[in-house]
């Protein structure tokens, strides 16, 4: 079975300063790897994913995360935070059976101070 | 880049009515659609796993004669919530996959506000 934790609910940090959201996940097959944010009362809109290939992987809003499959790790950064990056970040993993059903971490809540 | 759309945004309800969500993909033939409900601050649960033509698979703990999924075309998957009650209030979330090979892509509708009065 699969599982995502999120580490910590709640992250702030000051504008500008670095941003790093924590995700461990289990899989007994190879994961997908996803990263979702949330503004209030939206949908979802993907920042990145990770499938196969290279582990550090880029995506939208100056965002990154690097798969570490020795520490079933895929935590988020970003080098400077900006006031519009409060929202909710949610990590998903999902696998090449079953129908690529996606499971969610909890959520972490970022807040970005001025 | 794909899109997924569901109708309606929101929709309020009386106890006891029951209310049918659309989610359509839009520019695609989906391979599969997923159902979600969200609960006021906090994650995704996934409620069911919807393949065209077959009947839906549900997760442990979803009533399946209460939320009834139809899935009748690949760009269609349709979600009853039956008999409403005010616990099932919340915010439900579809997604469409569609692989390619090697390519897998999951796409999310903007989400349906459930109120049960």
């Amino acid at each position: 079975a699969q599982s995502v934790t999120q580490l910590g609910s709640h992250v702030s940090v000051s504008e500008g300063a670095l941003v790093l959201l924590r995700c461990n996940y289990s899989s007994s097959v190879p994961p997908y790897l996803f990263w979702y944010v949330q503004y209030p009362n939206q949908g979802l809109q993907l920042l990145l994913k990770y499938t196969t290939g290279a582990t550090l992987v880029k995506g939208i809003n100056g965002f990154e995360a690097e798969f570490k499959k020795s520490e079933t790790s895929f935590h988020l950064t970003k080098p400077s935070a900006h006031m519009s990056d409060a929202a909710e970040y949610f990590c998903a993993v999902s696998k090449n059976t079953g129908g690529f059903k996606t499971i969610f971490g909890a959520g972490t809540r970022l807040f970005v101070k001025a | 880049g794909a899109v997924v759309s569901q109708h309606p945004s929101w929709v309020i309800c009386k106890s006891g009515t029951s209310v049918k969500i659309e989610c359509r993909s839009l520019d695609f033939q989906a391979t599969t659609m997923f159902w979600y409900r969200q609960f006021p601050k906090q994650s995704l649960m996934l409620m069911a796993t919807s393949n065209e033509g077959s009947k839906a698979t549900y997760e442990q703990g979803v009533e399946k004669d209460k939320f009834l999924i139809n899935h009748a075309s690949l760009t269609l998957s349709t979600l009853t919530v039956t008999s409403a009650h005010p616990e099932d209030s919340s915010f439900y979330i579809c997604s469409a996959s569609r692989t390619s090979g090697r390519s897998y892509e999951q796409y999310f509708g903007p989400g349906t506000r459930l109120t049960v009065t």
